[in-house]
C-alpha cells in the first residue's frame, strides 16, 4: 500500500530556532500538501506543494517528487507554531485519494 | 466568505442512534469529502464525491452512507452508531477530484456512549 511517513514524530523546540520537517511517500505524487493542526483542531492550508518551493512569511516548503520526499521549514519559531504537522499526498496509482502521514506534534517553548 | 461549513461541531450519541453531519461549502467546488480522525493519528477518507450526483468510497466506508446533496452540500449519516465510530470527522472540498489542494472544514466531534 501506500506510505507517506513523517519525520520526526516528535519535536521540541525553543522559541525563535529553526527546524525541519520531513515527508517521505511511496509513490509518484499528483498532489501534496502541508497542514498545520492547531491546539483546536482546526486544520489549516499550509501549502500545496507537489513540486518546487514556496515561502510564506516564516514557512517554506520544497518538494523533490523524483526523489519522493518533501520538507517543511520553520523559521524563528513562536508558541503559535505549536500543534501537528501533517503531509499528505494524492497519488495517481492509489484512485487519486488523499493519503495522510502520521504527523509531526510540534510544541514550542517560550 | 466562509469556505467549508459544518454542523454540528460537538455530539454525543449512545450506541445505536442514528445521526447526519452536515456540510456545506461556498466555494464552488466540485469534489467534496468525508474524513475521520482518531486519537494520535492522520485523517483517513470515508466516503468522496468526484462531482455531483456521484459517491465513492473511501478507506473506511463501513457503517457510514453518504448524500450529496447537490453542488453544496454533502452530508455523513450513521445509520446505527457504534462507540468505535466515536472521532473526529472532517469535510473538505476542491475544485477537482486531482491536482487541487483541498480545503478542510473545522471538523465536527462525535463521541459515541
Amino acid at each position: 500500500g501506500i506510505q507517506v511517513e513523517q519525520s520526526p514524530p516528535d519535536l521540541i523546540l525553543q522559541e525563535g530556532a529553526n527546524s525541519t520537517l520531513r515527508c517521505n511517500f511511496s509513490d509518484s505524487v499528483n498532489n501534496l500538501q502541508w497542514f498545520h493542526q492547531n491546539p483546536w483542531g482546526q486544520l489549516i492550508n499550509l501549502f500545496y506543494i507537489p513540486s518546487g518551493t514556496k515561502q510564506n512569511g516564516r514557512l517554506s516548503a520544497t518538494t523533490v517528487a523524483t526523489e519522493r520526499y518533501s520538507l517543511l521549514y520553520i523559521s524563528s519559531s513562536q508558541t503559535t507554531d505549536s500543534g501537528v504537522y501533517f503531509c499528505a499526498v494524492v497519488i495517481k496509482a492509489a484512485g487519486n485519494k488523499l493519503t495522510f502521514g502520521g504527523g509531526t506534534r510540534v510544541l514550542v517553548k517560550p | 466568505n466562509a469556505g467549508v461549513t459544518q454542523t454540528p461541531k460537538f455530539q454525543v450519541l449512545k450506541t445505536g442512534q442514528s445521526m447526519t453531519l452536515q456540510c456545506a461549502q461556498d466555494m464552488n467546488h466540485n469534489s467534496m469529502y468525508w474524513y475521520r480522525q482518531d486519537p494520535g493519528m492522520g485523517l483517513r477518507l470515508i466516503y468522496y464525491s468526484a462531482s455531483e450526483g456521484t459517491t465513492d468510497k473511501g478507506e473506511v466506508p463501513n457503517g457510514y452512507n453518504v448524500s450529496r446533496l447537490n453542488k453544496r452540500e454533502f452530508s455523513l449519516r450513521l445509520e446505527s452508531a457504534a462507540p468505535s465510530q466515536t472521532s473526529v470527522y472532517f469535510c473538505a472540498s476542491s475544485l477537482t477530484r486531482a491536482n487541487q489542494p483541498q480545503h478542510f472544514g473545522d471538523g465536527t466531534r462525535l463521541s459515541i456512549l
